[in-house]
């Protein structure tokens, strides 16, 4: 059964104050890992793709990194419009069904 | 690109009635959508997957009586809350799927926030 394991499941940072989320899975097959941004209310937004260890990926101040245990998204100088749960999924074996970890809750504070 | 709506994006109802809600893609065919639930501070749970054409697939524990899923066109799938009782009250989000060379990758719609009475 494919795990995944975010860490910490809280986070609080003052703006330009830079750290990483914690990604750790175990999954059958990995076909890819996939990092969400969801807001209060929203529905989850698609942030990234990450399909073989050594991958890397930016988008404006986050950059996700994989590795064959598991994923970091790093947020270089947050503002405090990055404030959101993060989330992480796998997608593994034949299965295109996700499974998500439980998030990481970012605060960041002006 | 890759935009899902849903619809209505609230819905308050009384005991015992029964709660459509509407997923569309908006610019691209999905052969499969996806219906989560989620409840506060919590992940999301998948319910069942909802391919074009033949019946949806259920979870383990999902009732398929309860929860029913019809997904008519490649773009629109619906799920009926039937019979719905104080505990069905939930974040209720869908997804569509974009088949990709590698891995496929789900788009979200904003959800619907079910409050029964």
């Amino acid at each position: 059964e494919d795990q995944v394991t975010q860490s910490p499941e809280a986070l609080r940072l003052q703006e330009g104050e830079s750290s990483s989320l914690n990604c750790s899975y175990t999954v059958s097959g990995l076909r890819g890992l996939f990092w969400y941004r969801q807001d209060p209310g929203k529905g989850p937004e698609f942030l990234f793709t990450l399909y073989s260890a050594g991958e890397e990926k930016e988008k404006e101040r986050l950059k996700a990194t994989l590795t064959k245990k598991e994923s970091f998204l790093h947020i270089t100088a947050p503002k405090p419009e990055d404030s959101a749960t993060y989330l992480c999924a796998v997608q593994g074996g034949s299965n295109y069904k996700l499974t998500f970890g439980k998030g990481t809750l970012l605060t960041v504070n002006p | 690109g890759a935009v899902v709506s849903q619809h209505p994006s609230r819905v308050i109802c009384k005991s015992g009635t029964s709660v459509k809600i509407e997923c569309r893609s908006l610019d691209f065919q999905a052969t499969t959508m996806f219906w989560y639930r989620q409840f506060p501070k919590k992940s999301l749970m998948l319910m069942a997957t909802s391919n074009e054409g033949s019946k949806a697939t259920y979870e383990q524990g999902v009732e398929k009586d309860k929860f029913l899923i019809n997904h008519a066109s490649l773009t629109l799938s619906t799920l009926t809350v039937t019979s719905a009782h104080p505990e069905d009250s939930s974040f209720y989000i869908c997804s569509a799927r974009v088949q990709g060379g590698t891995a496929d990758t789900q788009y979200f719609g904003p959800g619907t926030r079910l409050t029964v009475l």
